[in-house]
């Protein structure tokens, strides 16, 4: 298995350009979770889909942000306008009711850089 | 979910056992324990996870206090490769805490030749 993918892997923007984070859960995943993390507040789950259905947005910090998963292997987290304090790394991650205790596989994670 | 609280940094030499502790006076009784690890650069690995029972797998045991206010994870014989930042997370399995993974600061494990 491929694991999670992401794309891209670094990403580097101007101040109030949009941009598009990609993910591809494992196959077979029926739940999909979107993190931020930055050295100031660590890792923060944005959202989470189950069966393509967003469950908690809860962490979502604004309207500048969104999430769509329009099929059960894709997700994207769009962030339009981004500005520089959106700089940081952005995780996906599945899961799998089967998978032990609901373990979550984590992607390698996109790094973005708001200029 | 509860709060968890850990050691900030801690230090091994390889080939010995590292103890990680945790604390998490507030789990409730549904409440489960786990840990993930995050190498530098990449993302959260899980480890293992636990009820009130003791837990072993290929990477780590666990240890679960009787009054489960607080766990060990423990990494038998380091290695250089398990240097990373461990996290500590209580997580419900029901209702809107299912999936929830909360992540506080962990604890950098370094492990020394």
């Amino acid at each position: 298995d491929a694991g999670v993918i992401q794309s891209p892997r670094h990403e580097v923007t101007e101040m109030g350009q949009e941009v598009t984070l990609r993910c591809k859960p494992i196959s077979g995943h029926n739940s999909l979770f979107w993190y931020r993390q930055t050295m100031m507040r660590g890792l923060e789950l944005l959202i989470y889909f189950n069966n393509n259905v967003p469950i908690d947005d809860s962490g979502m910090p604004e309207d500048r942000f969104s999430a769509k998963m329009p099929n059960a292997s894709f997700s994207t987290l769009k962030i339009q306008p981004s500005e520089p304090r959106d700089s940081a790394v952005y995780f996906c991650a599945s899961s799998s009711p089967l998978s032990r205790g609901g373990e979550q596989f984590f992607g390698p994670g996109t790094r973005l850089t708001v200029l | 979910d509860a709060k968890t609280t850990q050691p900030t940094s801690m230090d091994c030499a390889e080939g010995r056992a590292a103890n990680l502790p945790c604390n998490h006076s507030t789990i409730s009784g549904n409440e489960y324990v786990y840990w993930y690890r995050q190498i530098h650069s990449q993302g959260p690995q899980y480890i293992i996870h636990g009820l009130k029972n003791n837990e072993t797998n290929e990477m780590a045991s666990l240890i679960i206090t009787e009054d489960r206010k607080s766990s060990t994870l423990i990494l038998p014989h380091a290695t250089l490769r398990d240097t990373a930042v461990y996290y500590c997370i209580v997580r419900g399995m029901g209702g809107t805490s299912y999936g929830k993974l909360t992540f506080g600061q962990g604890t950098i494990l370094t492990v020394h030749p």
